[in-house]
């Protein structure tokens, strides 16, 4: 098993653009979380799906962040526009179970805003 | 939103030592979890408690999960050098799931 997939690894954009992080979750499983890590404020969940329908976005910062899952597959991040205080490793993970036990965590993607 | 908090925050320790972390929160979880991330990894689980005094072990580690549900610690016997990096407890509860801030080992040969 290849396990949970993210794209890019790393990610250095300006202020201002339009950044798109990306997630493959492993393969059967159901649930799909994304999560933010800072040394300020830790591990924060911003967003989890559970059969590509968002169950609880209640940790998305605010309206520059959107997340969708079109398929079972597939999950994107979408920050539009960018600011620095976004910067921060993204993590997405994914379970077998519609509840949050024994999530398998991607390699994270490292964002810099300048 | 349910708090939970991890102590100590920072740990460094001589390989062959023993050591203790704890997770507390004044909220009662349905499950807690144990996760350990290394440096550029994301978080890896290494246990989950769900029974009130549960204490499980794995190999060095043994974890215990407080008898009101809302406490957990995790004991490492004879650590070593591969049991440097941040582990994080989470606990589930409300529908929704939360992490600690993390204890950063580091162990020295």
């Amino acid at each position: 098993d290849a396990g949970v997939i993210q794209s890019p690894r790393h990610e250095v954009t300006e202020m201002g653009q339009e950044v798109t992080l990306r997630c493959k979750p492993i393969s059967g499983h159901n649930s799909l979380f994304w999560y933010r890590q800072t040394m300020m404020r830790g591990l924060e969940l911003l967003i989890y799906f559970n059969n590509n329908v968002p169950i609880d976005d209640s940790g998305m910062p605010e309206d520059r962040f959107s997340a969708k899952m079109p398929n079972a597959s597939f999950s994107t991040l979408k920050i539009q526009p960018s600011e620095p205080r976004d910067s921060a490793v993204y993590f997405c993970a994914s379970s077998s179970n519609r509840g949050h036990d024994e999530q398998y965590f991607g390699p994270g993607t490292r964002l810099t805003v300048t | 939103t349910q708090l939970l908090e991890q102590s100590p925050q920072f740990l460094s320790i001589q390989e062959g030592e023993n050591l203790t972390v704890y997770c507390n929160s004044s909220s009662v979880f349905s499950s807690l979890q144990w996760y350990r991330q290394e440096p550029g990894e994301g978080p890896v689980l290494l246990v989950t408690v769900v029974t009130g005094g549960e204490v499980k072990k794995l190999k060095r580690l043994t974890f215990q999960f407080g008898d009101a549900r809302k406490d957990s610690s995790l004991h490492i016997t004879a650590a070593q050098p591969g049991d440097t990096g941040l582990y994080l407890c989470a606990g589930e509860g409300n529908n929704d799931m939360r992490f600690g801030a993390g204890t950063r080992l580091t162990v020295k040969p």
